[in-house]
């Protein structure tokens, strides 16, 4: 039961271009989404999130789009850069849970070419 | 500055072997989580601990699994009689409360390979 689907697999964009990463939910009780990035042999670091509250969330060149009647999810970058080259995970909470944990997409290998 | 740190970084065991993973949070953070990462997927949520206690164990995959935090602190990961399907990535992340996900800052993982 996967509840937080990334179906891409892989991207590929050239450098100074739009990298939109796509996500999925089926839990209507998910309230926060975060996007994490994932460099090899590293732990995931804390990129951008957004409330249920809200339709998008804009830091720098990330931005993330809420369609909550869809379930769906992005990620664009703008403009992307070849050190944005790395594993992009969707992570969703549900905070009334009270917990914080984090259900996570399979992840987007995002490849930058210069 | 201290991150949150992981031992070892790379585990090789026998099939039927216990193993110890090891997670120092970063200093303060009173919640702390396991997750595993196995081969092409994503991270999977183990178990969450608030202070000492374990509120949400409900991602423990078998009772082969266990953790323990002590003193607020480190955490250890126990699996006993492993298995060749253990074999993924071990991730611990902490953050200084589970009410902002946003805050959860990982480790760089235990990678342990059962044969």
């Amino acid at each position: 039961d996967q509840q937080v689907k990334q179906n891409s697999p892989s991207l590929s964009v050239q450098e100074g271009r739009i990298s939109i990463l796509n996500c999925d939910y089926t839990n209507s009780m998910f309230d926060y989404f975060l996007w994490y990035k994932k460099y090899p042999a590293e732990g995931p670091t804390f990129l951008i999130s957004i409330s249920s509250i809200k339709d998008k969330n804009e830091d720098g060149r990330f931005t993330v789009f809420l369609n909550k009647s869809a379930k769906h999810l992005s990620l664009h970058i703008v403009p992307s850069q070849p050190g944005d080259s790395a594993v992009y995970f969707c992570a969703a909470s549900d905070r009334s849970g009270n917990t914080g944990k984090l259900i996570f997409g399979q992840g987007t290998t995002l490849q930058v070419k210069p | 500055g201290a991150g949150v740190s992981q031992s070892p970084s790379n585990k090789v065991t026998e099939k039927g072997k216990d193993v110890e993973l090891r997670c120092d949070p970063i200093s303060g953070h009173t919640a702390l989580y396991w997750y595993r990462q196995s081969l092409g997927q994503g991270l999977e949520f183990l178990i969450y601990f608030q202070g000492n206690s374990a509120p949400d164990k409900s991602g423990l995959p078998s009772d082969r699994f266990s953790a323990e935090r002590t003193g607020g602190s480190v955490s250890t990961l126990t699996i006993q009689r492993t298995q060749q399907e253990d074999s993924a990535v071990y991730l611990c992340a902490s953050s200084s409360g589970p009410y902002r996900a946003e805050t959860q800052y990982f480790g760089p993982g235990t990678r342990l390979l059962v044969l």
